[in-house]
């Protein structure tokens, strides 16, 4: 069974980078079958998707974060990250890694089939 | 305001089918791409109950269907029980924004 784990500081100052890091178990970040996820919820909303980055460290990213966000892997260690740089207010939210499973279909769909717990981070001074 | 539209909420007995509707766009569920969703319990982790518009995961009873027509999605679920109470949330992706999008998700009550 596939386990992740979000781990880092729960509380952030303001103009300072959100860093927090996904280990992944149960699986093989280098299979290269899937991608890897951040995705956010802030508080009492929906979902946000943030990005996700390929074994080979290829990376998309919501064009929203106007470029504040870079994700990387250390496949040695089985884990990805999330560097979330000039955070305000606005960037409090539960912070989830999750497995992003492309379809093998004409569309090519994207779909998250295992989650870590979640992590809140709050952005305050 | 989330790309893909969902009703707050929805409720129904125990036994009865509800419907949770996902409303989307020509980008989107109307372009053809795969609608999934999740079901989220307060303060854990959403969970994937249907993917592929209508497939459902290993462990999913099958009280849970979805289908999708048009820009839009619905995910049914028969036989109603007390903790079936969650969120729920639906998924695709959208080519004029290209990321993944989120319904604003849909707090279901049982009565």
């Amino acid at each position: 069974q596939v386990q992740l784990q979000e781990s880092g500081p729960g509380l952030v100052k303001p103009s300072q980078t959100l860093s927090l890091t996904c280990t992944v178990s149960g699986g093989s970040i280098s299979s290269g079958d899937y991608y890897w996820s951040w995705i956010r919820q802030h508080p009492g909303k929906g979902l946000e998707w943030i990005g996700y980055i390929y074994y080979s460290g290829s990376t998309y990213y919501n064009p929203s974060l106007k470029s504040r966000g870079t994700i990387s892997v250390n496949t040695s260690k089985n884990q990805f990250s999330l560097n979330l740089t000039s955070v305000t207010a606005a960037d409090t939210a539960i912070y989830y890694c999750a497995r992003l499973v492309e379809m093998s279909t004409p569309s090519g769909s994207y779909y998250f089939d295992y989650w870590g717990q979640g992590t809140l981070v709050t952005v305050s001074s | 305001q989330s790309v893909l539209t969902q009703p707050p909420s929805v409720s129904g007995a125990p036994g009865q089918r509800v419907i949770i509707s996902c409303t989307g766009s020509s980008s989107n569920i109307g372009a053809g791409y795969d609608v999934h969703w999740y079901r989220e319990f307060p303060g854990t982790a959403p969970k994937l109950l249907i993917y592929g518009d209508s497939n459902r995961p290993s462990g999913v009873p099958d009280r849970f269907s979805g289908s999708k027509s048009g820009t839009s999605a619905s995910l049914a679920i028969t036989g109603l029980q007390a903790d079936d109470e969650a969120d729920y949330y639906c998924q695709s992706y959208d080519n004029t924004l290209t990321v993944v999008v989120f319904g604003g998700g849909t707090k279901l009550t049982v009565l």
